[in-house]
């Protein structure tokens, strides 16, 4: 069964560091997200992309974040400049267009544990 | 998105059926209703979605309701395996959703053996 993919599985950075999460979606998939969760805490929307932009992000997207889909498989987050609070499992997601992107099932990968020293 | 209300935390034993139930009060017309479960340290995982009466798969089944108000999961036979979070989430076709999908805080059930 195709999955969605990430890498790396937990990334240690310093404070002010720049980090690239990485994904690949499951291939026939048009549309990627990427959602956090902080530890014990609930699991929280960052943006959605579908065409090469972005469809909508969240109030934690600001400008520290950016998403980009550099060739045909790998979806990424960059984050410039980490913070403490950006610790966090961040999970990637894809779905298909089979009805609409509101009630299609997402497929999650399985996280990368970004901690922030 | 319709808010969702659904218990915090439930038990239950090996072999028991588990219900929980969801309740979205404001649930429009053109919403579908989605359950994903959640396993420490993954990502959450789809299990089943409906619109209306009952929806069966090979994992659980989804009771709705007429009035769509709420709607209840149903696990048969549960194992120490399905110990989990799950959540309910309220979604349909409204110009502007892209997708994203706005999880409250879940059913966390334990299955004690």
């Amino acid at each position: 069964e195709p999955e969605v993919t990430q890498t790396p599985s937990h990334q240690v950075t310093q404070m002010g560091q720049e980090v690239i999460l990485r994904c690949v979606p499951i291939s026939n998939h048009l549309y990627f997200y990427w959602y956090r969760q902080i530890l014990g805490q609930k699991v929280e929307f960052l943006v959605s992309f579908y065409n090469n932009e972005i469809s909508e992000k969240s109030e934690i997207f600001d400008d520290q974040f950016s998403v980009e889909r550099p060739d045909g498989s790998n979806f990424t987050l960059k984050i410039r400049s980490t913070k403490l609070e950006d610790s966090a499992m961040y999970f990637c997601a894809s779905s298909e267009p089979v009805r609409s992107p509101t009630t299609d099932t997402q497929y999650f990968g399985p996280g990368t544990r970004l901690t922030v020293l | 998105l319709a808010k969702t209300t659904q218990p915090i935390s439930m038990d239950s034993y090996e072999g028991q059926e588990v219900n929980i139930t969801c309740s979205h009060n404001n649930i429009a017309t053109n919403d579908y209703i989605t359950w994903y479960q959640q396993f420490p340290s993954q990502g959450p995982r789809f299990i089943i979605q409906g619109y209306k009466t009952k929806v069966t798969n090979e994992v659980a089944s989804l009771f709705i309701p007429a009035d769509r108000k709420s709607s209840t999961l149903s696990l048969p036979r549960v194992s120490l395996s399905d110990t989990a979070v799950y959540y309910c989430l309220v979604g349909g076709d409204s110009s502007g959703n892209t997708g994203k999908l706005i999880f409250g805080q879940g059913t966390t059930l334990q299955v004690k053996p």
